[in-house]
């Protein structure tokens, strides 16, 4: 069974940092490219930042939005990704959700997993 | 920095068609997907490289694209398709990803 797990979230002041996991289990996490997506509620889907594997040399990207404030890591060997959130805006309050994906060699999708997601607050 | 723009609402009768489109300047250049999302569900991915369908997801969800928008068709709409669904897309250099502002779907 596919499974993608959030954690780490949590209040956290204005001004903090904080750092969210995604575990991974049920596919061949070192093959796949991470996401991030978070959603304020009541709000919109907002794409936050992506990693992808090594064989595409663990490249990232950032909306302008988070560039700079915002870290994606990834631990092939636990199948664990990682959000380092820095510089923490009461902006920032929503539910984060990490997905993985992945497309084969004619460049058509593999899969799209998504996780449950984790509440963030930024709140003095 | 880049936006996708997406009518806030569509309504439509069960079995009818439903079409959301989603504008952006970057559309021609860079393939679209979409997503729908349920209350209190993680959103689901129905459409990717604009037309494509992932597996599991029914016929009646097919995609387009003509220009600088992008449209998802839901053929025959059934009661279960009632959402919310975003449009994503990337920038022109391709060196990030938005989301449009999503449209919810009524079925009446």
């Amino acid at each position: 069974e596919v499974q993608l797990v959030e954690s780490g979230g949590g209040l956290v002041q204005p001004g903090g940092s904080l750092k969210l996991s995604c575990a991974a289990s049920g596919f061949t996490f070192s093959g796949s490219a991470m996401q991030w997506v978070r959603q304020a509620s009541g709000k919109g889907l907002e794409w936050i930042g992506r990693i992808r594997s090594k064989a595409n040399s663990y490249a990232t990207a950032y909306p302008p939005s988070v560039k700079g404030r915002f870290t994606i890591s990834r631990d092939d060997s636990k199948n664990t990704a990682y959000l380092q959130m820095n510089s923490l805006k009461t902006e920032d309050t929503a539910v984060y959700y990490c997905k993985a994906v992945d497309y084969d060699s004619s460049g058509y999708l593999t899969y799209d997993y998504w996780g449950q997601g984790t509440l963030v607050t930024v709140s003095s | 920095s880049y936006e996708l723009t997406q009518p806030p609402s569509v309504s439509v009768s069960p079995g009818q068609t439903a079409r959301i489109t989603c504008s952006g300047d970057a559309l021609p250049k860079q393939y679209a997907s979409w997503y729908l999302q349920k209350p209190g569900q993680a959103p689901v991915l129905v459409i990717y490289k604009d037309s494509e369908r992932p597996s599991g997801i029914p016929e009646r969800f097919s995609g387009s694209s003509s220009g600088t928008t992008v449209t998802l068709t839901i053929s025959g709409v059934q009661a279960e398709d009632e959402a919310d669904y975003y449009c994503q897309s990337a920038d022109s250099s391709g060196s990030y990803y938005v989301f449009g502002p999503g449209t919810k779907v009524t079925v009446l």
